[in-house]
């Protein structure tokens, strides 16, 4: 257990709506990635939050959205969907931000069913 | 931008036989270099990385990797593979400094025959 949690586990859903993804980081950890795992483009990074802030983007749709809470747990909001957005996305948390080598510890992921 | 990748999307090994799993990195700095390693329907389980220092990594589960900078690679390996060791492995690579992401790659299928 690496101590970040995800939920859901499993959600299924139908083109063309809108999810909302839940990760709690580790205790003490300030910053967030989400990253997409998915047949096509494999594992990808998607957005990445320090302490509240956006910190860097990667291969996020403009469709997608995040954001950290002062809690810092972040959601990943997913819109409009399409059957190419079902995939894996994991949340991964680390201590900081501040460039240096900090190891990211994965949650378990949801995983996205669109029909 | 950096990239890494992972020769032979599927390995089959016997029981007992050494695993080899192949990652080449692209960069002209050496980067920061990962083994992670998913078991069906789990998250991402880090093997082993490679920072600064020793050049040969050991890592969980008997694993181990080595950094040749002269080769651009990051090959893990196993002595002896197990049947637990059958999962789906990632090699991964990040800067030095700046952006944190990890870049990963295609991944490498590890099955072991009995």
């Amino acid at each position: 257990d690496s101590g970040v949690t995800q939920t859901p586990k499993h959600l299924i859903t139908a083109t063309g709506q809108r999810v909302t993804l839940r990760c709690s980081p580790r205790s003490g950890d300030l910053s967030v990635y989400w990253y997409q795992q998915s047949l096509d483009q494999g594992l990808q990074f998607l957005i990445q939050y320090y302490n509240g802030e956006e910190r860097a983007k990667g291969n996020i749709l403009e469709r997608f959205s995040a954001q950290q809470f002062p809690d810092l747990h972040s959601e990943l909001n997913l819109s409009s969907l399409e059957l190419g957005d079902s995939a894996l996305y994991f949340c991964a948390s680390s201590v900081g931000g501040g460039g240096y080598y900090n190891e990211q510890f994965f949650g378990p992921g949801t995983r996205l069913t669109v029909l | 931008a950096q990239s890494v990748t992972q020769l032979g999307s599927h390995v089959s090994v016997s029981e007992g036989a050494l695993v080899l799993l192949r990652c080449n990195y692209s960069s002209s700095v050496p980067p920061y270099l990962f083994w992670y390693v998913q078991y069906p329907n789990q998250g991402l389980q880090l093997l082993l990385k490679y920072t600064t220092g020793a050049t040969l990594v050991k890592g969980i589960n008997g694993f181990e990797a080595e950094f040749k900078k002269s080769e651009t690679s990051f090959h893990l390996t196993k002595p002896s593979a197990h049947m637990s060791d059958a999962a789906e492995y990632f090699c991964a690579v990040r800067d030095l400094f700046g952006n944190e992401k990890l870049t990963f790659g295609t991944g490498t299928r590890l099955t072991i025959i009995p």
